[in-house]
């Protein structure tokens, strides 16, 4: 079925500098991506989202691209902190039979070397 | 406001047992939905019910799975007769408006079963 799958698995970056993880997506019906952080031992938490009708949308530090044309997706982290170590997943709403349902891809570990 | 509640956080059970699950959504969230994550691994979708709608179980991985949400509220999600291949991280989410509309999901923070 469609899928939604990350290019690297690990990302090690030095406290302070920015991060990108990025995401590829085969689902060109999708219309809304979202990006999620996990933490250990915690359930994934929603860090920003982006509609297809967009491009770019910034939140606080983050900000999220999304190129329609070649399915991709990323994450971008401004000043990257210890605490922004984590797994950091994208995910898409695919239509379902009773709406949409949310699928999510296989994630990107980020270390943030101190 | 309380977030989305898993009980019980851990649980152990032999081969061959079957084990329950529950979910206790944020209040008012029309949408409920159950994951699996395995070791290091991404999230598998099961089942998600919105409303009254019939739940959209494409990816209960067999009919050993099987899931009800009472009510509107409370899901649990059961497994009958337990392999090992079952141990992983539960996953339940809720969303206000579910399935009809975009929305990001409020994650519970898992049941991990091992199945020994």
């Amino acid at each position: 079925g469609e899928s939604v799958g990350l290019h690297l698995p690990t990302l090690s970056v030095q406290e302070g500098d920015n991060s990108i993880i990025n995401c590829a997506y085969s689902n060109s019906a999708s219309d809304y991506f979202i990006w999620y952080k996990q933490e250990s031992g915690k359930g994934p938490q929603f860090i920003i989202d982006i509609r297809s009708n967009m491009d770019k949308r910034q939140g606080q530090r983050v900000t999220v691209l999304l190129n329609k044309t070649v399915k991709h997706l990323s994450l971008q982290i401004a000043a990257t902190q210890p605490g922004d170590s984590a797994v950091y997943f994208c995910a898409e709403n695919e239509a379902g039979s009773g709406g949409f349902k949310t699928i999510f891809g296989a994630g990107t570990r980020l270390f943030v070397k101190a | 406001g309380a977030g989305v509640s898993q009980s019980p956080s851990n649980k152990v059970t032999e081969k061959g047992k079957d084990v329950e699950l529950r979910c206790d959504p944020i209040s008012g969230h029309t949408a409920l939905y159950w994951y699996r994550q395995s070791l290091g691994q991404g999230l598998e979708f099961l089942i998600y019910f919105q409303g009254n709608s019939a739940p959209d179980k494409s990816g209960l991985p067999s009919d050993r799975f099987s899931a009800e949400r009472t009510g509107g509220s409370v899901s649990t999600l059961t497994i009958q007769r337990t392999q090992q291949e079952d141990s992983a991280v539960y996953l339940c989410a809720s969303s206000p408006e579910g399935g009809l509309y975009n929305s990001p999901l409020h994650f519970g923070n898992g049941t991990r079963l091992t199945v020994t």
